[in-house]
């Protein structure tokens, strides 16, 4: 079995600061991981993936997060975001021997300041 | 293609009552699934399919019924609605039943009360 940790339930930021989601996990296995967005009132999206090779992995609009095997962790990072990033943001992760049974973190609101 | 589509967006019940979520999708998805969205809890798998006439449990199982006798539709069964099933329903499907092969495709969700 596997487990995801958001310890930060809401990060309000300023727009064009920085801002790192954090994500850690638990497995006894090889896992994937994922970062899927949540817009108000809207199903959720995937923003980004970690299969294999290299460990920093980047979405189209500037996300990227970095997985990191000893610290079990894949921190979302952005280095200067807009109102528009304002959404719930959910680190997830599957073992890559099984079926599509993915498992979610509780999310992180990250709310941008004008 | 209209993606994922839920039917009903909102709907409120009594305790007791039973319904049904619908759930299609248009892009002949393989694999599908539903989830259930509560405060501080994340999403949790209630039942997935790998194909028309497959289902299996996810983590919290009790209290639904799923079955898939076509690839396009997967409908929710609640048997007799309780308080604790006041969510956010969502359903997600997948071109492939493998995670690295392809990304989830959700729903836009049905937000459920139970009185």
């Amino acid at each position: 079995a596997q487990s995801v940790t958001q310890l930060d339930s809401q990060v309000p930021v300023f727009e064009e600061a920085p801002v790192e989601l954090r994500c850690n996990y638990s497995s006894s296995v090889s896992v994937y991981l994922f970062w899927y967005v949540q817009y108000p009132n809207q199903g959720l999206q995937l923003l980004l993936k970690y299969l294999s090779g290299s460990t920093l992995v980047k979405s189209i609009n500037g996300f990227e997060a970095e997985f990191n095997k000893s610290q079990t962790s894949f921190h979302l990072r952005k280095p200067s975001v807009h109102i528009s990033d304002t959404a719930e943001y959910f680190c997830a992760v599957s073992d890559t021997g099984g079926y599509q049974k993915v498992t979610f973190g509780t999310g992180t609101k990250l709310q941008v300041i004008p | 293609n209209a993606g994922v589509t839920q039917t009903p967006k909102f709907q409120v019940l009594k305790t007791g009552q039973s319904m049904t979520l619908q759930c299609a999708q248009d892009m002949n998805h393989e694999y599908m699934s539903w989830y259930r969205q509560d405060p501080g809890m994340g999403l949790r798998l209630i039942h997935y399919s790998v194909g028309a006439g497959i289902t299996d449990q996810g983590e919290v199982p009790n209290g639904y019924n799923v079955s898939r006798s076509t690839t396009e539709d997967f409908p929710l069964r609640l048997l007799s609605a309780a308080p604790s099933q006041t969510s956010v329903y969502f359903c997600a499907s997948s071109r492939d039943r493998r995670s690295y092969n392809s990304p989830l495709h959700f729903g836009n969700g049905t937000r459920l009360t139970v009185t």
